[in-house]
């Protein structure tokens, strides 16, 4: 079975400060898919980033980075520099390969980023 | 392409009347999910199709809910006798199929939100 963990339900920072959003996942798989998702206050889901597991190398575009490493199992999301178009719930979620599930994506509970002025 | 769309966005029914939700996929896309969000947690796995086939459903999905995409293009989703715990947000997503680039890449739409009275 997979299981996504985002341990910090809620964050609140100022505008400027950096944050990390933590993701911790299980699974069986040897090959999968890692994924961050924002949802804004209007609902729909944004993708923002898939990572193979065969791929640790850490991704930066622009303000947000992500740092994967499987030996902890883990896929934490970092934005410098918050703006406050930044509040949202942010999703980390976990997929088998095509022919393992159907792509299904697991999410976890989601962390609720306040970003005030 | 404007992206999934569903429709309605907002219904309210009362205990035990019928409801039907409708989502329209990006044309290019065979996949097509159905996910299910309450409030304060992350989205649920509720079934998905290749094409007009429905390939997976989930323990969540009960007797009552059906999904169909008889054509292979919108899909819809209907719970009967509805019950005040299916109150949530219903996600529809769709991607890519096999063999594509990005294939496990799901674009969702802003959900149907479904309060029962």
């Amino acid at each position: 079975a997979q299981k996504v963990t985002q341990a910090q339900t809620e964050i609140s920072v100022v505008e400027k400060e950096d944050v990390t959003l933590d993701c911790v996942y299980e699974t069986r798989d040897t090959t999968y898919y890692l994924f961050w998702y924002k949802q804004p206050p209007s609902g729909e889901l944004v993708f923002l980033i898939r990572r193979n597991s065969f791929d640790e190398q850490n991704e930066i575009s622009g303000r947000y980075s992500w740092n994967f490493q499987k030996s902890t199992s883990s896929f934490n999301f970092t934005i410098t520099a918050s703006q406050v178009v930044d509040s949202a719930v942010y999703f980390c979620a976990l997929s088998g390969t095509y022919y393992n599930a159907g792509n299904m994506l697991t999410f976890g509970g989601g962390t609720r980023l306040m970003v005030k002025p | 392409d404007t992206g999934v769309s569903q429709d309605p966005r907002h219904k309210i029914t009362k205990r035990g009347q019928n409801v039907t939700f409708r989502c329209d996929p990006i044309s290019e896309h065979n996949r097509l999910y159905w996910y299910r969000q309450t409030l304060g947690q992350g989205p649920e796995f509720l079934t998905y199709f290749q094409n007009e086939a429905q390939l997976e459903k989930s323990r969540l999905l009960s007797d009552r809910f059906s999904a169909e995409r008889p054509k292979g293009s919108f899909s819809t989703l209907e719970i009967q006798r509805t019950e005040q715990g299916d109150s949530a947000m219903y996600l529809c997503a769709s991607s890519l199929g096999q063999g594509a680039r990005g294939a496990n890449v799901l674009t969702f739409g802003a959900g149907s939100r479904l309060t029962v009275l």
